[in-house]
Order: structure tokens, then C-alpha cells, then sequence
């Protein structure tokens, strides 16, 4: 059972790249998160999904956009990396019952120099 | 949702057990109390969570005050592996049941 899968690991970007950061879950969850995680602070969330073809806005959403196209999918893109943008970035998902809790993926470390 | 207030940092000998507090004194009726914990740079792992009774797994217990104002996980029998950081969150039902990510308190277990 795979859970919620992250790629790529690690990544170092350039100021004004583009990527994706890619996650998928295999275990039907409708809720998919995106976060990000800065040396020694919390978690802070990015964009949230409730369902294929639904997104909203986080806390800290400026400079990343994000689709939810399959309920197994829902990729983060940064369009023009910035240094700012340096962090751990974390996908989770959750089941529709409001008391399930959110599995978490193991997280992609990126670096924009 | 409510603000936790947990101690940033927190010392337990190894096989006794660890009590983490956090207080939640704005938490709302609907609101559930959430534990989870981060090691290392991995992905938060989530412990336990519970409304308004007490709950226990095979990880840890939960004991929440009958005001629902504060809580505390309990860790039975830390070991070095409990080593990490331990967030609380209260989490209601709005907004895609987004998760607020304070501080936490970073455990560590020292044989």
C-alpha cells in the first residue's frame, strides 16, 4: 500500500525556473493538501483540493498553482522560482469524514539558487 | 479554527513515559483535537485524535479536559526512536478541514 507518493525527492531549481511537483494517493481520498515547511517552522498550507476539478486557496498560495484533474492526482507548479520558494514541500490527503486524519507524503526538498 | 499553545521543548528518560501538553482554550464544539508527529525532515505522522472522551492506540493516549480547553498525549514508554517534534491541532469541519500547523514540541528522549 503506497499511500500518498511525492516526486521528485530533491530538486534545485535556478531563480525564474519552472517545475512541477508531483503527488498521487491510492487510497480513494477525495481531500489532497499541499504544504510547505521551512527550517525549524511548522507546516504552512499551499492549496487544498475537496474533489476532482475543486482547489481553494491556503494560507501562502502567491507564486504556485495547482489542478486536480483525477482524484488520484494533484500536482503543484511553480511557474517563475523564486528563492523564497526554497523549502520542504509536503502532500497529503484525507477521506470526506470531517474526523480523518491526513497522510502524508514523504515530501520534496527543493532548493532555488 | 482554534490556536494551540504548546511548550516549545520538552526532556524524557527513556521507558518512562511522556506527557505533552497543549492548550486549545478557543476550540469550538465541533472541533477535534489532533496529534501528529514530524522526525526528522519526514512527513508529519499522524498519532491520534479524539472530540471529547479520552482515546487510546496502540501509540498513545489521549486524555482531553472536560472543559475541552486542554489536552495531553501521553507516550507510554518513550524511547529514542519518540524522538521529534509533536504538533497539536484542532481541526473543524470548514474550509476542506484544512490542518493549522503551530510550533509543536520538540521531544527528545535521552537514555
Amino acid at each position: 500500500n503506497a499511500g500518498v507518493t511525492q516526486t521528485p525527492k530533491f530538486r534545485i531549481l535556478k531563480i525564474g525556473q519552472s517545475m512541477t511537483l508531483q503527488c498521487t494517493q491510492d487510497m480513494n481520498h477525495n481531500y489532497m493538501y499541499w504544504y510547505r515547511q521551512d527550517p525549524g517552522m511548522g507546516l504552512k498550507l499551499i492549496y487544498y483540493s475537496v474533489g476532482a476539478g475543486i482547489t481553494d486557496k491556503g494560507e501562502v498560495p502567491n507564486g504556485y498553482n495547482v489542478s486536480r484533474s483525477t482524484t488520484e492526482d494533484f500536482p503543484l507548479r511553480l511557474e517563475l522560482a523564486a528563492p523564497s520558494q526554497t523549502s520542504v514541500y509536503f502532500c497529503a490527503s484525507s477521506n470526506l469524514s470531517g474526523s480523518s486524519p491526513l497522510h502524508f507524503g514523504n515530501g520534496t526538498r527543493l532548493t532555488v539558487t | 479554527d482554534a490556536k494551540t499553545t504548546q511548550p516549545p521543548s520538552m526532556d524524557c528518560a527513556e521507558g518512562r513515559a511522556a506527557n505533552l501538553p497543549c492548550n486549545h482554550s478557543t476550540i469550538s464544539g465541533n472541533e477535534y483535537v489532533y496529534w501528529y508527529r514530524q522526525i526528522h525532515s519526514q512527513g508529519p505522522q499522524y498519532i491520534i485524535h479524539g472530540l471529547k472522551n479520552n482515546e487510546t492506540n496502540e501509540m498513545a493516549s489521549l486524555i482531553i479536559t472536560e472543559d475541552r480547553k486542554s489536552s495531553t498525549l501521553i507516550l507510554p514508554h518513550a524511547t529514542l526512536r519518540d524522538t521529534a517534534v509533536y504538533y497539536c491541532i484542532v481541526r473543524g469541519f470548514n474550509a476542506g478541514n484544512m490542518l493549522t500547523f503551530g510550533g509543536g514540541t520538540r521531544l527528545m528522549v535521552k537514555p
